[in-house]
């Protein structure tokens, strides 16, 4: 199956600053997700984005599929962008595969 | 509201006795899924059901079954036969397809078990 990598795996940030998560996949993609896992476990969907770039406030996402890796970027941190931030991708029909995912601290 | 309802949110057990977790949703999807996360590791895929009655494996199934009755409820019984159960259990669905926002996946609070 396809293989997801994230890098860095940890991640401190002073408030305010701007970050880069990246995302590298081993083949092909159909699907590929951003998601925000909260402190108490909540998963909230950011970017659908097998493709192409998108942007939601303060941040966007960039996936170059030819090349196989996908970013997330974050601007103008705040503390409650805390938390791991995990890529997730599919090439063979809705079995999402999880990178190990991006541990973020912003403090204040 | 429309949304993912899992529950309980924490669970305990004594080792060797099958439990069920509760998944539902009212979002009209079709496809749920559910994963295991283990502490400081990302998500798995234990099972996932694309239409009622209908489900496959996921890539750690062993240990666990599901149902799928209603389109609404998914619910997920990890077995004795599982050997370390002790997990954070999450629940999603999404629309497959061509339509808007199709395979962006949905997930419930999840359910933190630990087997005693």
């Amino acid at each position: 199956g396809i293989q997801v990598e994230q890098s860095p795996p940890d991640l401190i940030l002073q408030e305010g600053a701007n970050s880069t998560l990246r995302c590298n996949f081993s083949d092909s993609v159909n699907n590929l997700q951003w998601f925000h896992q909260n402190p108490w476990g909540q998963l909230i969907n950011l970017f659908y984005i097998p493709s192409g770039t998108k942007q939601n406030g303060r941040l966007s996402a960039t996936t170059v599929a030819t090349e196989r890796y996908s970013l997330l970027y974050i601007s103008s941190s705040q503390t409650t962008d805390s938390g791991v931030y995990f890529c997730a991708a599919d090439n063979a029909g809705n079995m999402l595969t999880f990178g190990g995912g991006t541990r973020l601290m912003v403090k204040p | 509201d429309g949304g993912i309802t899992q529950s309980p949110k924490y669970l305990f057990r004594k080792e060797g006795q099958n439990v069920t977790l509760s998944c539902e949703q009212n979002l009209n999807h079709d496809a749920m899924y559910w994963y295991r996360q283990d502490p400081g590791q990302g998500l798995r895929l234990i099972y996932y059901s694309q239409i009622v009655n209908d489900f496959q494996k996921g890539d750690i199934a062993e240990g666990y079954s599901v149902s799928r009755e209603k389109k609404e409820s998914f619910p997920l019984t990890v077995t004795s036969a599982q050997k370390n159960p002790t997990a954070f259990y999450l629940c999603a669905s999404s629309i497959p397809g061509r339509a808007v926002n199709a395979d962006t996946q949905y997930f419930g609070p999840g359910t933190r078990l630990t087997v005693l």
